[in-house]
Order: structure tokens, then sequence, then C-alpha cells
């Protein structure tokens, strides 16, 4: 693989229930984050890793967690599904969050109902 | 507070020339990225200014004046393919990329 990937593409979830969202990357990036995209609101950070092992709360971390056990993975867990979270999700990387120059590199994103 | 400014929506004729202003403020500021984003797709890396004047790349050119809180996306030569939403994206002093709600642009042939 190539960049970063991210699965499923889409799904439908009852609400109340777990889901986990993946992302992997093989850019050897220090930096991960995650995105909710939603109509007129533009891309709001839910949470990021400078760098494997560590994790921080972005502007909505709320009824979302993450875990950063290496560097190429980067999983979002949604522990019980509120129909608020229905979205589209992009997980991104970059070389470094502590840097001037960080572009970041997005996935081809996650489209999440949740009824 | 920090706050992005761009207009939602942008219409343009093919082979013209459209600018696409971003007024922002931030706590700090560390450069200013552009990402273009077609509809259903991920966004993609533009232009990265964190000095002051023009950047030019190709048919696309970023602006950048920090004592004006101020940016601006400029393409030339329209083409279809350049109907996307345009995203504005602001580093505060933490080296958080703040994003804008972007602007979508539709070309007319």
């Amino acid at each position: 693989i190539a960049g970063i990937t991210q699965a499923p593409t889409s799904q439908i979830l009852a609400a109340g229930r777990r889901m986990t969202l993946r992302c992997t990357q093989d850019m050897r990036h220090n930096a991960m984050y995650w995105y909710r995209q939603d109509l007129g609101l533009g891309l709001r950070l839910i949470h990021y890793s400078n760098t494997a092992g560590t994790t921080g709360k972005g502007e909505v971390p709320d009824g979302y967690s993450v875990s950063r056990a290496n560097t190429d993975d980067f999983p979002l867990t949604l522990a019980s599904a509120v129909p608020s979270q229905t979205s589209v999700y992009f997980c991104a990387s970059s070389d470094s969050s502590l840097s001037s120059y960080n572009e970041q590199f997005f996935g081809p994103g996650t489209r999440l109902t949740v009824l | 507070g920090q706050n992005i400014d761009q207009p939602t929506e942008m219409t343009a004729t093919e082979g013209a020339i459209v600018q696409i202003n971003c007024t922002y403020q931030t706590s700090g500021f560390n450069g200013l990225f552009w990402y273009q984003q077609h509809a259903g797709e991920a966004p993609t890396f533009l232009s990265y200014n964190v000095l002051d004047g023009l950047e030019e790349k190709g048919r696309f050119s970023s602006f950048l004046s920090r004592s004006k809180g101020y940016s601006y996306l400029l393409l030339k030569e329209l083409q279809m393919k350049d109907s996307a939403s345009y995203l504005c994206g602001p580093l505060d002093s933490n080296y958080q990329l703040i994003w804008g709600a972007g602007t979508k642009l539709i070309i007319k042939p």
C-alpha cells in the first residue's frame, strides 16, 4: 500500500452500537489525525497523535477515543454511537506536527451513518 | 477565539481567473495551507505560505499578508476539473491546522 488507507469505506450503524474506524499509513509519519467533516462546517479535529504512544484531544473529542500503539495505525472508536455522529471521517498524517511545514496527507474517508 | 472566513460559494467561467479570499484570526501563526477537495474525495495539498507575498505554482498562486490576517488563492485559465471546494487552513501557535469551512467553486462552460 502507499499512503493512507481507511476502513470501512462506508457503514450504517444502529445507535448505541460500538464501532471502530481503522486507519493505516505506510509513510512512517510521526503525526496522525482524525477529522470529521459535516456539510457547511468544514473539517473538525477529533483527536490527534504527535507520535506513537501519545494522543491528544482536538476540537470535538466527546464520544470518541483513539489509541496509537505503533507508528502505522491510528484507530478511532465510537463507544456508543449516536445519530449526531453521522458524518464523513477522514484520517490524516504528517511527518511532524511540531514544525511549520507539516503538510497533511489524507485517507479516502469513511462515510458513517448512525440511525 | 480562532476564526477563519471564506466565501461559501463562487462561480466562474471556464478559461477565466478567480480569486478565493481567506481571512483568519488565530492564536499565533505558523503559516497557511490551501487544500483542494473534489466532491466525495479527500482534501489534497495545493500550497503553503509562511512569508508575505505571492507563491506561484503553475496555474495556481497563493498570497499571504500576515499583518492583515489575509490570504488568497488565485486560479488562472480555469478548467472544468477545477470545480471543487478550496480549504484555507492557518497553523496556530501550537502548529494545529485550523480549517475554514471551504469555498465551493463552480466552473461554468
